[in-house]
């Protein structure tokens, strides 16, 4: 069965810092894969999504993220984090023929330090 | 354009009692999906709807929850009895027919005293 890993439950980092959050799937079809995130008492926000094409993706606010096929990853990256990015991180993927469904990763929380 | 629109935004209810969430997807949608979050579980899906007919509803952890989707444009998640055990955070999304991109609500805070 498909699965997506987020190994880091909780990541805290210095608002100007870098980020790269972790996500890998297991399945051996093409995957669809996104970035949702989750600020407290808020529903998930779609960040960005890869289909196909430039394996690099540009989000909203400023994230990125970069498919690799051959590590099974789809890492999030932000050059320089705001206090505003402190949320909760979720990657999903979804395949064809996979009944239209999204399977989504336990989430990364976020917290930025001033 | 509106978003995925839920109500209550907030519920709370006393053991026994019926409790409805309303889901109001993005126009032109037409496939829609219940998730329930918590802090164990995680976020899980529940029922989703293709065209308003509920395609895969293993999801559903019981009986006592049910889902409608009268039309395109509303859906009904229905638990009856509620238990405390039902306590989450109910989300409600919706994609348009061709993606799988998923546009969520912001959901419905239950707590089942």
């Amino acid at each position: 069965a498909q699965s997506v890993t987020q190994p880091d439950i909780h990541i805290t980092v210095s608002e100007g810092a870098s980020l790269e959050l972790r996500c890998n799937y297991s399945y051996g079809a093409t995957p669809y894969l996104f970035w949702y995130v989750q600020s407290p008492g808020q529903g998930l926000q779609l960040l960005l999504k890869y289909f196909s094409g430039d394996t690099l993706v540009q989000g909203i606010k400023g994230f990125e993220a970069e498919f690799k096929r051959s590590q099974s990853s789809f890492n999030l990256r932000k050059p320089s984090v705001h206090w505003s990015d402190a949320a909760e991180y979720f990657c999903a993927v979804a395949f064809t023929g996979g009944g239209n469904k999204l399977t989504f990763g336990t989430g990364t929380q976020l917290k930025v330090e001033l | 354009d509106a978003g995925v629109i839920q109500s209550p935004r907030h519920e709370v209810t006393e053991m026994g009692q019926e409790v409805t969430l309303r889901c109001k997807p993005i126009s032109g949608h037409n496939s829609l999906f219940w998730y329930r979050q918590t802090m164990m579980r995680g976020l899980e899906l529940l029922i989703y709807f293709n065209n308003n007919v509920p395609i895969d509803d293993s999801g559903m952890p019981e009986d006592r929850f049910s889902a409608k989707m009268p039309n395109a444009s509303f859906s009904t998640l229905k638990i009856q009895p509620s238990e405390p055990r039902d306590s989450a955070v109910y989300f409600c999304a919706s994609r348009v027919a061709g993606s799988y991109e998923q546009y969520f609500g912001p959901g419905t805070r239950l707590t089942v005293t």
